[in-house]
């Protein structure tokens, strides 16, 4: 029973094409986050969304776009990739004031 | 702005052996503290919750301890074993998340 599940796992594109990242967590949590952990596998915050509203936009590109169709979805749209947007994007989701947070088993996206 | 350091970037030591990872961070206020485990190629585990108004929390062979006024959390492992090699990362919950890099850790059988 996955708690926390992202697809696809691995993702090879070309620059300058545009992709989609889902998430879907099945442990009734109201709060969800797109990560980003890079080269040196250092995780960065990129959203966090709460009951299907937007409470986090760190510093992202315009061309990542989150959208949250429900509490149990979260997914993560990138236009017009580039080569620096290769990484491994986590989405992780957490019950409002537990804290305790659960994390999916990553995306790997390269661009080429 | 929130910075999260962890030291040491890399630990060798031998099975058996009590293992101690260090976590600072900038801002005390904080709501909690978390400690994760990650596998190469895989997602975070949670392995321990610090609140706020906690000073440790304990599970299994693992403790973790709180210093809020100081910004330190400290990650004890004890008696070591080859499945506990991975990489560690605490996270610091000021509203959001921010993760230290991480120490990568290699018990030797």
């Amino acid at each position: 029973d996955t708690a926390v599940s992202q697809t696809p796992k691995y993702l090879v594109t070309q620059m300058g094409n545009d992709k989609s990242i889902k998430c879907e967590q099945n442990l009734g949590h109201d709060t969800m986050y797109w990560y980003k952990q890079d080269s040196k596998k250092f995780l960065k915050i990129m959203f966090s969304y709460n009951n299907k509203e937007l409470i986090i936009n760190e510093t992202v590109p315009n061309r990542f776009s989150p959208k949250s169709p429900d509490k149990a979805h979260l997914n993560l749209h990138i236009n017009s990739l580039e080569l620096g947007d290769s990484a491994v994007y986590f989405c992780a989701s957490t019950r409002t004031n537990t804290g305790e947070l659960f994390f999916g088993e990553g995306s790997r996206l390269t661009v080429l | 702005k929130q910075e999260v350091t962890q030291i040491p970037a890399a630990l060798s030591v031998p099975e058996g052996e009590n293992l101690v990872l260090n976590c600072s961070f900038t801002d005390s206020a904080i709501y909690n503290l978390q400690w994760f485990r990650q596998d190469p190629g895989k997602g975070l585990t949670s392995l321990l919750l610090i609140q706020s108004s906690q000073r440790e929390q304990t599970s299994g062979r693992l403790n973790a301890s709180l210093d809020k006024s100081s910004g330190r959390s400290t990650l004890y492992i004890a008696a070591s074993q080859p499945g506990d090699s991975a990489t560690y990362l605490c996270a610091v919950d000021d509203y959001k998340l921010s993760f230290g890099a991480g120490t990568t850790v290699t018990v030797r059988a």
